[in-house]
């Protein structure tokens, strides 16, 4: 099931700062990128997403950056908060092939005050 | 949006027992999932629920192990046989609409074999 490679593994911010989690994937076929986010004792929801006929998607202080040519996408949390502090998930998803989500193997985050 | 019911929330079993699981959806949903998420760990897909068919596996799970049903299109049933210790894990329930633009989660049900 290994076909997307999240980094880092885990990822420590003070509060302010810019996060950033990247996701590289193999299967060409992928046409939705998904971020998901997980908060302790829940399951995950979803965040952002991206299609891949835009290079940028933008959602308040979340920011999707699509690479196509490299199979990249990447989520940034600008102005990070404390109550980012999660585990993230990115899990591309084809539309015409597997009808299943796949997911990365996440980021935990740690916002510091 | 879709809102998930999972029972039970957490358990803790006898080795060699079995434990179903439970997840109503408020509303019709086409596709519902069951995923393994060990602590701190992403989430394995364990197979995918047909209303009215036998599951899609996922290689490495096997229906003997963790039989699934769907009688409907708002409820699926998960079930973990002839447990062990390393069957100890957080099962989750995920549904979602054809072409998963968005995927809802249920809030996982924490297993515990002793």
């Amino acid at each position: 099931q290994q076909q997307v490679k999240q980094s880092p593994q885990s990822l420590i911010v003070q509060k302010g700062g810019i996060s950033i989690i990247n996701c590289a994937y193999e299967n060409t076929a992928f046409d939705y990128f998904p971020w998901y986010q997980q908060f302790p004792g829940k399951g995950p929801a979803l965040l952002i997403a991206i299609r891949p006929d835009v290079s940028e998607k933008k959602e308040g202080r979340f920011t999707i950056s699509f690479n196509k040519s490299a199979k990249q996408f990447s989520l940034h949390i600008m102005d990070s908060q404390p109550g980012d502090s999660a585990t993230y998930f990115c899990a591309p998803y084809s539309s015409g092939g597997y009808n299943k989500l796949i997911f990365g193997a996440g980021t935990r985050l740690a916002v510091h005050p | 949006s879709a809102v998930i019911s999972q029972k039970p929330s957490r358990d803790i079993c006898q080795r060699g027992t079995s434990l179903t699981i439970q997840c109503q959806v408020d509303s019709q949903v086409t596709m519902m999932f069951w995923y393994r998420q060990q602590p701190g760990q992403s989430l394995t897909l364990i197979a995918t629920a047909n209303q009215g068919s036998e599951a899609t596996y996922e290689s490495g799970f096997v229906i003997d192990k963790f039989p699934i049903s769907r009688p409907n299109l708002t409820f699926s049933t998960l079930t973990v046989s002839n447990m062990s210790p390393e069957d100890s894990s957080i099962y989750l329930c995920s549904v979602a609409r054809q072409g998963i633009t968005e995927a809802f989660f249920g809030q996982g049900t924490r297993l515990t074999v002793v």
